[in-house]
């Protein structure tokens, strides 16, 4: 079965100090994506970071990077010096083939709340 | 510049009545979603529309039904509504799902309370 684990479901960080959310995945697929999100108190879904699973190379979109290691099945988010802006509620999720367990569709974790103290 | 358009934003219902939820993309995505968000539970699917004229279930589908209206347009309905879909109703599109690399693309939701 397809399964996002967020196993932090708070997180403090000093503004301007960086900060790794941690995502844990599993999947019987070969063939998948990983991807962040972010939701502020206004309630928006933003798109931050995507991963594929043959991608060689971790995907940085500024001051997010994913730390990918995929014999461990983790892709931990990295926000580089943190901004009061950056407290918001994280969801990791993830993508397998249409023919997988997931059937195409964006599975996600619970998420984790993270707060950025000034 | 709309994106995922989605009516309405609040919405309070008695138990027993019945609404539609309404989503509309402009993006020429084929495929669309609706999601439920609860405390402590993340995302969950609740249908799904891999393309225009299909619909499938998702995780937790029952007490709801979907209506694929055009590519544009999808749509949620309660039919009796009950207090445990009180929620944050999202809805979102997509390239096609085959493309494990397409983001969705979020509406702002719809959060409903059942009394």
């Amino acid at each position: 079965a397809q399964k996002i684990t967020q196993t932090q479901p708070g997180m403090f960080v000093q503004e301007k100090e960086a900060v790794t959310l941690d995502c844990t995945y599993d999947t019987s697929d070969q063939s998948y994506g990983l991807f962040w999100y972010k939701q502020p108190s206004s309630g928006e879904m933003i798109f931050l970071i995507y991963q594929g699973s043959y991608d060689e190379q971790n995907a940085t979109e500024g001051r997010y990077s994913l730390n990918f290691q995929k014999a461990r099945k983790s892709a931990n988010l990295v926000i580089s010096a943190s901004q009061l802006g950056d407290s918001a509620m994280y969801f990791c999720a993830m993508r397998g083939g249409v023919y997988g367990g997931s059937q195409g569709n964006l599975i996600f974790g619970k998420g984790t709340k993270l707060s950025v103290k000034p | 510049n709309a994106g995922v358009t989605q009516t309405p934003k609040f919405q309070v219902l008695k138990t027993g009545q019945s609404m539609t939820l309404q989503c509309a993309q402009d993006m020429n995505h084929n495929s669309m979603y609706w999601y439920r968000q609860d405390p402590g539970m993340g995302l969950r699917l609740i249908y799904y529309s891999a393309s225009e004229g299909t619909t499938d279930k998702g995780e937790v589908p029952n007490g709801y039904n979907v209506s694929r209206l055009n590519k544009r347009e999808f749509s949620l309905r309660l039919e009796s509504a009950a207090p445990s879909q009180t929620s944050v109703y999202f809805c979102a599109s997509s390239d096609h799902p085959g493309m494990i690399n397409s983001p969705l693309h979020f509406g702002n939701g719809t959060r409903l309370t059942v009394t």
